[in-house]
């Protein structure tokens, strides 16, 4: 089974400073049609999940552009540019298969 | 607009079961699978099941197998998710999600409170 593992735990920034979140797994994502379907979460507190990016760095409708994501094979990297105050919350990497879906353990994202 | 609506939570005890609903509007619900996810308080996300657009195939967590079955009604745009056996851990927020893969389509519920508690 594929493990997927987010670091850091948590995560202090400075409004308006970037921020980044990594997500590495334990085997290649890339799938047999030769898409690597890893995913970004965002959930502010007291909200569902909402998807910021699918396919590693494809942008959700309505995503603001200071999110972005990257990375291949096994190394992942989801990006924000400059920290605003309603990117407060928790972060989750996900790996989406035929069978189900595999979530990272969540970065919590908060302001210093 | 898309909404799926979960219903049916509620407090029951350790090996008890209870069923939970998912109301699906918005779209042609007969052509998506749909997934269910979970996350117990303060915890992470856990993926729990899912099936198919037309309920030919059910995939589950491990931790759930053999004791949680997921179901859909499409004549009545509604999903299920029975659960037996139920254990403390199971103690969560339960969340229906259409998660498209390859566009820009991710919706999902509000979710609904299962307690396992004696």
């Amino acid at each position: 089974d594929i493990v997927v593992t987010q670091s850091p735990l948590s995560l202090s920034v400075t409004l308006g400073q970037p921020a980044s979140i990594s997500c590495r797994s334990s085997q290649s994502l890339v799938y047999s049609d030769g898409n690597t379907y890893l995913n970004w979460f965002q959930q502010r507190p007291g909200q569902s999940p909402r998807r910021l990016i699918y396919k590693v760095s494809n942008w959700d409708s309505g995503v603001p552009d200071r999110f972005s994501g990257g990375g291949s094979d096994t190394d992942f990297t989801l990006k924000i540019s400059r920290v605003e105050a309603e990117d407060v919350g928790i972060y989750y990497c996900m790996v989406g298969t035929q069978e189900g879906l595999t979530f990272g353990g969540g970065t919590k994202v908060e302001i210093k | 607009q898309v909404q799926l609506v979960e219903s049916g939570g509620g407090v029951v005890q350790p090996g008890g079961s209870l069923r939970l609903s998912c109301a699906a509007s918005g779209f042609t619900f007969s052509n998506f699978g749909i997934h269910w996810v979970r996350q117990a308080p303060g915890k992470g996300l856990d993926w729990v099941a899912f099936i198919r657009s037309d309920g030919s195939n059910e995939y589950y967590a491990d931790s759930v197998k053999g004791r949680f079955t997921i179901s859909r009604d499409n004549s009545k745009n509604t999903l299920f998710l029975r659960m037996r056996d139920l254990r403390v851990e199971d103690t969560a927020v339960y969340y229906c999600a259409k998660i498209s893969y390859s566009s820009n389509e991710d919706y999902w519920g509000q979710g609904t409170l299962v307690t396992v508690s004696s």
